[in-house]
């Protein structure tokens, strides 16, 4: 069992570029939540999706970041045309059902780097 | 002791002391808290979970309170190990859709 897997660990953008971010769940899993961790703060939720479906983008900013769950392959969540802001380590995590109480594993996140 | 500076709380016990770590939680609606690890460099680590219909709940070296009539948690670890030394967040299921809310954190540091 290979745990939540994030990659890649850390990313270097320049101002303007766009990021890929991906994780694919823990086996069995198909629920899927992106949150985002600023420098000595706590996760903050972005997106919740379920294989081909976004359930929750309540936390998504709504200009530049976009999420999607295929139905072959990992979540992603894509960042268009970065500003330093967007600076931040970026964690997955998965269940098999709905919500932390059915077994919430998170991945070792995505460090973006903005330049 | 236990201090509030400009960014996390840090906590500083000596290894073999108990550790008490306190959260606020903010929804009075979350029926599941739990508590997380984070070393640097890492995600989250699943350290130990409670629902709202009990107000203890007891692992291995650790426990978690809760406190419903103020909407506290507490995760108390016994004779702290250099290994504990970690940030550590409590978490409440208050959002919708199943995601989780979690609080500030706390640096727990060990001095050996």
């Amino acid at each position: 069992n290979a745990g939540v897997m994030q990659n890649p660990r850390h990313l270097v953008r320049r101002r303007g570029q766009e990021a890929r971010l991906r994780c694919s769940p823990m086996k069995g899993h198909s629920h899927v939540y992106w949150y985002r961790q600023l420098p000595e703060e706590g996760l903050k939720f972005m997106v919740y999706l379920q294989k081909e479906n976004i359930i929750d983008e309540s936390g998504m900013p709504k200009e530049r970041f976009s999420a999607e769950f295929p139905k072959e392959g990992p979540s992603i969540l894509r960042i268009q045309q970065v500003v330093r802001g967007d600076s931040a380590a970026y964690f997955c995590a998965s269940s098999q059902g709905r919500g932390a109480v059915d077994g919430y594993t998170f991945g070792s996140g995505t460090r973006l780097t903005v330049v | 002791g236990e201090s509030v500076g400009l960014h996390l709380p840090t906590l500083s016990v000596q290894e073999g002391d108990n550790s008490i770590i306190n959260c606020a939680y903010s929804n009075s609606a979350s029926d599941y808290f739990i508590w997380y690890k984070q070393e640097s460099g890492k995600g989250p680590q699943f350290i130990i979970d409670i629902r709202s219909n009990m107000d203890k709940r007891q692992g291995q070296r650790v426990t978690v309170l809760l406190n419903k009539t103020v909407k506290h948690l507490s995760l108390q670890i016994a004779a702290t190990q250099p290994g504990d030394s970690a940030v550590y967040f409590c978490a409440e299921n208050g959002g919708s859709q199943g995601n989780l809310i979690f609080g500030k954190g706390t640096k727990l540091s060990v001095k050996p």
